[in-house]
């Protein structure tokens, strides 16, 4: 059974600092991962999706890194900005999940200016 | 284009009431599922509809159903409602389900069971 874990589950960081979030997963056999924003009480925005076969994708400040073989991805923002402060959540499509995404907890950031 | 749609935003229901949640997925998406997601669980998944037809299924109860038309909307109902439904239900669509597609979610229907 896949898990994902994300941690740590809240970070508090200063405006300016770089963000390193962190996604694990256990189980390896997986199609890509997504990286998702959420804001309180809000839909879940997509930031990057990742296939199994690249190692990174990156757009704008935002890069993500995946290890297959370690089961990792970390998202890096870089220069964090207040309006960054959300929930940022990892997910996986993985064919032992039956095709479902499968989610970590989250990580609630707080940037403070 | 126009994103993924849910309605209604919000709902309160009394506890023993059955409700139905709409989605509309992005024109040309044939794939829907539905997520809920809960302070104490996080985001787990409920179901997953391909041209009309549940293609994957979670772990819960049978008060869960749902079903998907031809132009691709979907709606989810939950009958004998009981105070744990009380959730934030999430739909997301995709041009399918599987390699590659990436998942697009909708700002989710807010359901409180009183």
């Amino acid at each position: 059974k896949q898990e994902v874990t994300q941690i740590p589950a809240a970070l508090s960081v200063p405006e300016g600092e770089n963000l390193v979030l962190n996604c694990s997963f256990t189980d390896s056999a997986i199609y890509n991962l997504q990286w998702f924003r959420q804001d309180p009480g809000k839909g879940l925005t997509s930031l990057l999706l990742i296939q199994s076969s690249q190692r990174e994708q990156t757009s704008g400040r935002l890069n993500a890194s995946l290890d297959k073989s370690s089961g990792r991805s970390t998202l890096y923002i870089a220069a964090s900005q207040p309006g960054d402060s959300a929930t940022y959540l990892c997910a996986v499509l993985a064919k032992a999940a039956g095709n479902k995404l499968t989610f970590g907890g989250g990580t609630r950031v707080l940037v403070k200016p | 284009k126009a994103g993924v749609t849910q309605t209604p935003r919000y709902l309160i229901k009394t506890r023993g009431q059955q409700v139905t949640l709409s989605c509309s997925p992005i024109s040309g998406h044939r794939s829907v599922s539905w997520y809920q997601q809960t302070p104490g669980q996080g985001l787990q998944f409920l179901f997953e509809y391909f041209s009309e037809t549940q293609r994957n299924k979670g772990n819960f109860p049978g008060r869960f159903s749902g079903r998907q038309f031809s132009n691709s909307r979907s709606e989810m109902n939950v009958s004998t409602l009981e105070l744990g439904d009380s959730a934030l239900y999430l739909c997301a669509s995709s041009l399918d389900q599987g390699i590659g597609y990436e998942q697009y979610f909708g700002p989710g229907t807010r359901l409180t069971v009183t």
